[in-house]
């Protein structure tokens, strides 16, 4: 069956690079997702990558597709506090109907 | 207008209450999602509404009934709701049911 994974903690100083990392089990995916949250609020889409992507930058933000590996990883340049959230990796697939496969989320933890 | 609107922001009901969460976006979306997501845990499809027709109800008990009065509206009756219940719930929109997701800042629900 599918299956996303990720780290559930990640601790960085201010200023350095974040990589957040998630792996996937469905060869059929069509699109991979980077959603965004902050305590009590709803998520925010960063950004998204099609399966046929290598890697996708969007200002602080770079993702990388490995398809071989069936890992994507997401890089916040020049991490900041406000960057402090729960990052979710999700995965749409044909088998899904499209519908989003999450992992488990990774909680970004910013050291001053 | 590019955002996703939840109302009520909070919402606490006894178990006898009968209430309704709505969900609102004049994006011309044809897609519509109800997640539920506890604390910590990524979140939880429910419902998906494709052109105003129920598509998937991911076997939600019958406490919970969705409505979609129109494309750019969708509400969800709760009615002897249970404790475990409290959740935020979050409703989300996309172009077609296979494009990128866009969440509302969600209901924090709490069941006494």
């Amino acid at each position: 069956g599918e299956d996303v994974e990720q780290s559930l903690f990640l601790s960085v100083r201010e200023g350095d690079s974040s990589v957040i990392n998630c792996t996937y089990t469905d060869s059929s995916s069509t699109y991979l997702y980077w959603y965004k949250q902050e305590p009590g609020a709803g998520l925010q889409l960063l950004t998204y990558i099609f399966s046929n992507m290598d890697m996708k930058q969007d200002q602080r933000l770079t993702v990388l597709l490995n398809k071989k590996d069936k890992h994507l990883s997401l890089r916040i340049a020049d991490t900041q506090t406000g960057d402090s959230a729960i990052y979710f990796c999700a995965e749409s697939t044909r088998d899904s109907n499209y519908q989003l496969i999450w992992g488990a989320g990774t909680k970004l933890i910013i050291k001053p | 207008d590019t955002e996703v609107t939840q109302t009520p922001k909070h919402l606490v009901m006894g178990m006898t209450n009968k209430k309704s969460l709505k969900c609102e976006q004049h994006m011309g979306h044809r897609a519509m999602y109800w997640y539920k997501q506890k604390a910590k845990k990524p979140p939880e499809l429910m419902f998906v509404y494709s052109y105003e027709k129920l598509s998937i109800n991911e076997s939600v008990p019958s406490r919970f009934s969705p409505e979609c009065p129109n494309s750019s509206l969708l509400n969800l009756h709760l009615h002897a709701l249970q404790p475990e219940d409290s959740a935020l719930y979050l409703c989300a929109s996309s172009l077609r049911s296979y494009n990128e997701q866009f969440f509302g800042p969600g209901t924090r629900l709490t069941v006494l």
